[in-house]
């Protein structure tokens, strides 16, 4: 049973950079897909990036580009999310969830599907000066 | 990038069946899931792949699609399904891919 564990609570000035840790247990770390999602206080679900370790590489949301960054640590089975130049805006719940990965070929198109099945409970970043 | 919508809304009496829907122009090629979120609670995956159930879900949950509008239905619904619902899907480009949410749905039950 995979569990996802992440770091407590932040509390940041603006302007400067956070950054959130999520331990994995059971499964096989190396072999997973992980995404970061926050939630505004009252607002929806938004993805912000993830690491697909087929890839070799994170994706970024548009909206995250050149502020987030995305890394894993194998050695101790933990993905990290950095978000940087922190505003008020940035205050909000992070979520780390293990992502599926899955591929078809559609006539000569090779397409990706991909979900997350099992989340962290979130870690509240508050951003104030 | 593209973009899912879903209504702010809905309400059911209880043991009726409420149907959550999710529109959105790359549906017919991209499957849909949905995540139910209680207050002060992580999302949950409730459905896979438009239709597929996860173990441990309620068979009272189910998923459906057509063209652009994908639909989550809850039959028979209970006091406890009240939630926000997400539907949720991806797009790729070469080695590259972005994921997307609806804006949510409110379930209430009256």
């Amino acid at each position: 049973q995979v569990q996802l564990v992440q770091s407590g609570a932040e509390v940041k000035k603006p302007g400067s950079s956070v950054k959130v840790s999520c331990k994995a247990s059971g499964g096989t770390f190396s072999s997973y897909a992980i995404s970061w999602v926050r939630q505004a206080p009252g607002q929806g679900l938004e993805w912000m990036g993830g690491i697909i370790p087929i890839f070799g590489t994170a994706n970024y949301a548009q909206k995250f580009q050149g502020r987030v960054t995305i890394t894993t640590d194998e050695s101790t089975s933990t993905a990290y999310m950095e978000l940087s130049s922190l505003r008020s805006e940035d205050t909000a719940v992070y979520y780390c969830a293990r992502g599926i990965l899955e591929m078809a070929t559609i006539i000569t198109e090779e397409v990706y599907y991909y979900y997350m099945d099992v989340w962290g409970k979130g870690t509240t970043v508050t951003v104030s000066s | 990038s593209y973009e899912l919508t879903q209504p702010p809304s809905v309400s059911v009496s209880p043991g009726q069946t409420a149907r959550i829907t999710c529109s959105g122009d790359a549906l017919p090629k991209q499957y849909a899931y949905w995540y139910q979120q209680k207050p002060g609670q992580a999302p949950v995956l409730v459905i896979y792949k438009d239709s597929e159930r996860p173990s441990g879900i309620p068979e009272r949950f189910s998923g459906s699609s057509s063209g652009t509008t994908v639909t989550l239905t809850i039959s028979g619904v209970q006091a406890e399904d009240e939630a926000d619902y997400y539907c949720q899907s991806a797009d790729s480009s070469g080695t590259s891919l972005w994921v997307v949410f609806g804006g949510g749905t409110k379930l209430t039950v009256l």
